[in-house]
């Protein structure tokens, strides 16, 4: 399994505004994920993230709203540029490790946009 | 379209029941398969993985996988008010994982 961290763990914002958010694994990982859940949804994937090439991004989500950096194998941050109350959401990132494709998540950053 | 299709519920079960959660995929290629546990305001929780056709067995937890019939399913013996959750199925492949929209649980003392 991975230990994974998340920063900051909520936060509220005003409309306009960017967000970025931390993750941060206790080991090296080449997969990592962003994730978005909406309240009483499930989880729809942003994008991923490896290290040292440019991140794939999902349909309907482009990286002008949401660029991702992956500088190494342990940490990756997602902002959320030029914010709504639309993108209020939980943000959740996550590691592949194993043998098998397994993805362990962190504890998500809950976002409130104003 | 690669799709993970669960029922979502409520499911709710009396305490002491068997507790089983289904999950249906479209992709015959997907290869791993996995149940996560996510309690309301927090992350999804890894509880179960399953590879290979059949069951598998893990404490209270069953997985059971019919690749021929694209269907995982879930099963919660003995369950207890603490399992009350959401259950989120997910299959795929490497770098290709698809998640459920998830069944919400809940076990009634």
């Amino acid at each position: 399994s991975a230990v994974i961290s998340q920063k900051p763990s909520r936060d509220i914002c005003q409309r306009g505004t960017s967000l970025t958010i931390q993750c941060q694994v206790d080991s090296q990982v080449t997969m990592m994920f962003w994730y978005r859940q909406q309240p009483g949804q499930s989880l729809t994937l942003i994008a991923t993230a490896n290290q040292g090439s440019e991140a794939t991004y999902e349909s309907g989500f482009v990286i002008d709203k949401f660029p991702i950096s992956r500088p190494n194998l342990t940490f990756s941050t997602l902002t959320v540029s030029n914010m709504s109350p639309e993108d209020s959401s939980i943000y959740l990132c996550s590691v592949e490790v194993g043998p098998q494709p397994t993805q362990y998540f962190g504890p998500g950053t809950r976002l409130l946009v104003l | 379209q690669k799709e993970v299709e669960q029922n979502s519920g409520p499911l709710s079960v009396p305490e002491g029941a068997i507790a089983s959660l289904n999950c249906t995929y479209s992709d015959r290629g997907s290869q791993s398969f996995f149940w996560y546990r996510q309690y309301s305001g927090k992350s999804p929780e890894l509880i179960m993985f399953i590879y290979s056709n059949g069951d598998k067995e893990d404490g209270r937890f069953t997985a059971q996988l019919n690749k021929a019939s694209q269907y995982v399913s879930l099963l919660i013996r003995d369950s207890q008010p603490s399992d009350s959750a959401t259950y989120l199925c997910a299959g795929g492949n490497n770098n290709d994982m698809r998640f459920g929209a998830g069944t919400r649980l809940t076990v009634k003392p």
